[in-house]
């Protein structure tokens, strides 16, 4: 089974602070996704990636970035943590363009 | 325009029921389609991909029309464990990006 795991479930992080999520998936795969959820809104894509150091924008990029070093790990880092950062948080990877995406449990962002 | 709209519901529907949801997307050059399954504060998880030709899955079908730009699932014998959110998902042609509709939530009630 393919494994997406994210390192927190649950963060609580002050306004203003650098907050990085880290996301690693177990099965090779090529392409790796950042997205967040908000409540009538749906899951909007932040970044992703389908290379290692390759990067490209999501809808909604801004106050995000994202870093790609090992193919198995993908980053997103919020440079400064604003409350309307507050969201759940999804990573996924899927192994090649037009197969589906697997996604991580989750990390339920807090920004106080 | 949204890539992808879907009727938020929610569908309440009786146990033993057959429940239908639909979703529509506008770019003719989408490629692949799937429904995914949300239940609450979980992540979402593939429920089925959607052919061109339709697919079946026990008590789920999902069917694609390329003319009229939709896709459907169908959902027989509905159970109490059928209770979810579900998420249609397009595939662009550029092939990297997924787009999600909303989710229809569905309740299957005693």
């Amino acid at each position: 089974d393919v494994k997406v795991t994210q390192s927190s479930r649950y963060l609580v992080k002050r306004t203003g602070e650098k907050v990085f999520l880290e996301c690693v998936q177990d099965m090779d795969h090529e392409n790796m996704f950042w997205y967040r959820q908000d409540p009538g809104l749906g899951l909007r894509l932040i970044y992703f990636s389908y290379d290692v150091k390759m990067k490209e924008k999501g809808d909604i990029p801004e106050g995000y970035s994202v870093s790609r070093e090992k193919k198995e790990r993908f980053s997103l880092i919020l440079e400064s943590a604003s409350t309307n950062q507050t969201s759940m948080y999804l990573c996924a990877s899927s192994v090649q363009a037009n197969t589906e995406a697997f996604f991580g449990q989750g990390t339920r962002l807090t920004v106080v | 325009r949204k890539e992808v709209e879907q009727d938020p519901g929610p569908f309440n529907v009786p146990e033993g029921a057959t429940v239908a949801f639909n979703c529509t997307y506008s770019n003719s050059a989408s490629q692949s389609f799937f429904w995914y399954r949300q239940d609450c504060r979980k992540e979402p998880k593939l429920l089925m991909s959607v052919y061109s030709s339709g697919n079946e899955d026990g008590r789920f079908t999902a069917q694609l029309n390329r003319a009229s730009q939709y896709i459907s699932l169908l959902i027989r014998d509905s159970k109490l464990s059928d209770s979810a959110t579900y998420l249609c998902v397009v595939n662009l042609p550029t092939g990297n990006q997924f787009y999600f509709g909303t989710g229809t939530s569905l309740t299957v009630i005693p």
